[in-house]
Order: C-alpha cells, then sequence, then structure tokens
C-alpha cells in the first residue's frame, strides 16, 4: 500500500524559496514505471499540475510551462523521498501542495495516490 | 492548454437518486480522462481512469463513460458518502489540466 507523506513549512515570503517534501513507503522513488509529480490547488486556478520525474535507466523531468523557469523537483534515492523548489514566490503561489503518484510513465497519465496535502501561504 | 469544462457546477440530489456529471474538453482527448472525488480537507481520490475504468475499491455504483471530447461521471443510485467535488482530468497532453469542479450535495 503506498502512502505518500508530505512535510513542509506553511508559510513562506514572498521572493524566497518554497521547499516541500514527500515521504514515500509502499513503493520507491526509483521505482520502473512510476512517476511522482507535484500538484497545487487553489481558490483562483483549481488543481494545476506542476511537474514530474521519473527513472528510465536515469531520470527524466517535466514541467509545467507556467512555473518552468522557478521549479525543482529532486528525488533522493537514499531516503526514498522526493522534492519540491519553487523560487521566488508571490502571494499567487498560495495553494495546497499534493505529492502525487502515476502509475505508468510510459505515457502522460492518471494519479493514483495522492499526499496529504500542505497548505503553503505566501505572505510577509 | 486544453481547457476541460465541467456541469453542472453545483448539484443538489437525494438518496437513492440516480446523478449525470459531464465534462467537455476543447478537443477530442481520446479516452486520457480520470474522475476524482475531494472531500473537504482532503487530497482528491481517483474513482475512474481511462474514461470508463473503475479504480479498485470504488462502489460499482460509479461508473464512466464517453469518448472524443465529451465525458460523463454517473452515480447510478447516490449514496450519502458521495457528498463532495468531483473533478474531471484529461492526461492526453502533457499539461494534464483539470475541471473546475461540480459539488455534489445530499438534499
Amino acid at each position: 500500500h503506498v502512502q505518500l507523506q508530505q512535510s513542509g513549512p506553511g508559510l513562506v515570503k514572498p521572493s524566497q524559496t518554497l521547499s516541500l517534501t514527500c515521504d514515500i513507503s509502499g513503493d520507491s522513488v526509483s521505482g520502473d514505471f512510476v512517476a511522482w509529480n507535484w500538484v497545487r490547488q487553489s481558490p483562483s486556478r483549481g488543481l494545476e499540475w506542476l511537474g514530474r520525474t521519473y527513472y528510465r535507466s536515469r531520470w527524466f523531468y517535466d514541467y509545467a510551462v507556467s512555473v518552468k523557469s522557478r521549479i525543482r523537483i529532486n528525488p533522493d534515492t537514499s531516503k526514498n523521498q522526493l522534492s519540491l523548489q519553487l523560487t521566488s514566490v508571490t502571494p499567487e503561489d498560495t495553494a495546497v501542495y499534493y505529492c502525487v503518484r502515476e502509475p505508468d510513465s510510459n505515457r502522460i497519465n492518471y494519479f493514483d495516490y495522492w499526499g496529504q496535502g500542505t497548505v503553503v501561504s505566501v505572505s510577509s | 492548454d486544453i481547457q476541460m469544462t465541467q456541469s453542472p457546477s453545483t448539484l443538489s440530489a437525494s438518496v437513492g437518486d440516480r446523478v449525470t456529471i459531464t465534462c467537455r474538453a476543447s478537443q477530442s482527448i481520446s479516452k486520457w480522462l480520470a474522475w476524482y472525488q475531494q472531500k473537504p480537507g482532503k487530497a482528491p481520490k481517483l474513482l475512474i481512469f481511462d474514461a470508463s475504468s473503475l479504480e479498485s475499491g470504488v462502489p460499482s455504483r460509479f461508473s464512466g463513460s464517453g469518448y472524443g471530447a465529451e465525458y460523463t461521471l454517473t452515480i447510478s443510485s447516490l449514496q450519502p458518502d458521495d457528498f463532495g467535488t468531483y473533478y474531471c482530468q484529461q492526461y492526453f497532453s502533457g499539461s494534464r489540466t483539470f475541471g473546475q469542479g461540480t459539488k455534489v450535495e445530499i438534499k
């Protein structure tokens, strides 16, 4: 049974970097065929896919155009963990952030396991 | 990006009613559509994938249909636990866009 446990600060100042971590159990961050994503949800933007990483002999990364210049998703195989960094945040980045599994990285796919969500507010 | 439009935005129905939610894509997405249920304060939960495949453990009263650009989620007999907001999501293109949601209330 896959479980995703998220952690990270709930308040970030404008222009700073948002950093979140997702501990994965019941699967491997470098597992065959799965991909690991971050999705956020806000009243103004709804549910929004941010990016993903997956391992197929090497690491691959896909990022949403809207955040491509500011986002970094990092897998940590030693801790079986996924992290998200979003730089130069503004109040528009205020949202609930989710760590999410995609069951088949061979193609773009749906999301079958979700973390509990982390509420992040961007405010001074 | 492919735009996903759900209707209605809100619906109120009684226990036992048959409920249908529609999701329209701005272009054909073949069958690459999923449906999720979200309860307040919780993460979305996968119900249906590939337009009509029921996720393991999801009650059989939930079903999905459609192809091309128009899809429906049907709850054959609404139960008290089915309240929440339902979202469709396309995964035909890399942006994986979601609908704006349909809030289901129990009368």
